[in-house]
């Protein structure tokens, strides 16, 4: 097993830019999901992605877009960078349709927007 | 939004003794998960509780689940300076396509 990496580890963007994180999951696992963590907050769930359709979204504007690719690795979009977009962008991977598992977590992309 | 709450946002004790930690949660759920973060990294999965399950064991950690009051426990018994770290319960609804919603956290700090 090679658990989730993701890439890069920081990041400095300015305010409107655009920026694209990327996340290798889990080697057999075909859920990913995507989630902001601001600081001394617990992770809001940004969406998820499954067979690389996206089948849940959490609260958050259509500037944040992903995508899932055949090897089940995964990008998350953000466009339009704001301030408040500043945060720890966690992914998660886990095997989705036999029972209940935990989700496998990446370090995270620290990202600052300036 | 948050899901929940977790119940003390700090927690501070000495080596060897018990820490507690609670959750409280709004809706109803499929399962409840509990993870560990160290220093704002990747969280790490400790244990996992199904809806009809009432407590659940993993080493020295000892969760509950009370469904009528939507409420969680973690239990980490004997704690050592490494258990140092934010601890996070995430709830799972339905089929599980809205991922996992957690709460603030706890602040756990054990003191040598």
């Amino acid at each position: 097993e090679t658990g989730v990496t993701q890439s890069p580890t920081h990041l400095i963007k300015t305010r409107g830019q655009q920026v694209t994180l990327r996340c290798s999951s889990q080697s057999g696992h075909n859920t990913v999901s995507w989630y902001q963590q601001a600081l001394g907050q617990g992770p809001q769930f940004i969406f998820q992605y499954y067979r690389e359709e996206e089948n849940g979204r959490g609260n958050f504007p259509p500037r944040f877009s992903g995508l899932q690719f055949p090897n089940y690795s995964s990008e998350l979009n953000v466009n339009a960078l704001e301030l408040d977009d500043s945060a720890l962008y966690l992914c998660a991977s886990k095997l989705s349709g036999r029972g209940n598992y935990g989700y496998t977590f990446g370090s995270g992309t620290r990202l600052t927007v300036v | 939004s948050q899901q929940g709450e977790e119940d003390p946002q700090a927690l501070s004790i000495q080596e060897g003794e018990n820490a507690t930690m609670n959750c409280s949660y709004k809706t109803s759920i499929n399962n409840l998960q509990w993870y560990r973060q160290n220093s704002g990294r990747g969280l790490v999965h400790l244990i996992l509780i199904r809806s009809n399950e009432r407590e659940k064991h993993s080493g020295r950690l000892r969760v509950t689940l009370d469904t009528s009051k939507k409420s969680s426990s973690l239990l980490i018994t004997a704690s050592r300076a490494a258990d140092t770290a934010s601890y996070f319960c995430a709830t799972v609804q339905g089929g599980g396509a809205d991922g996992l919603t957690f709460g603030k956290g706890t602040h756990l700090i054990i003191q040598p």
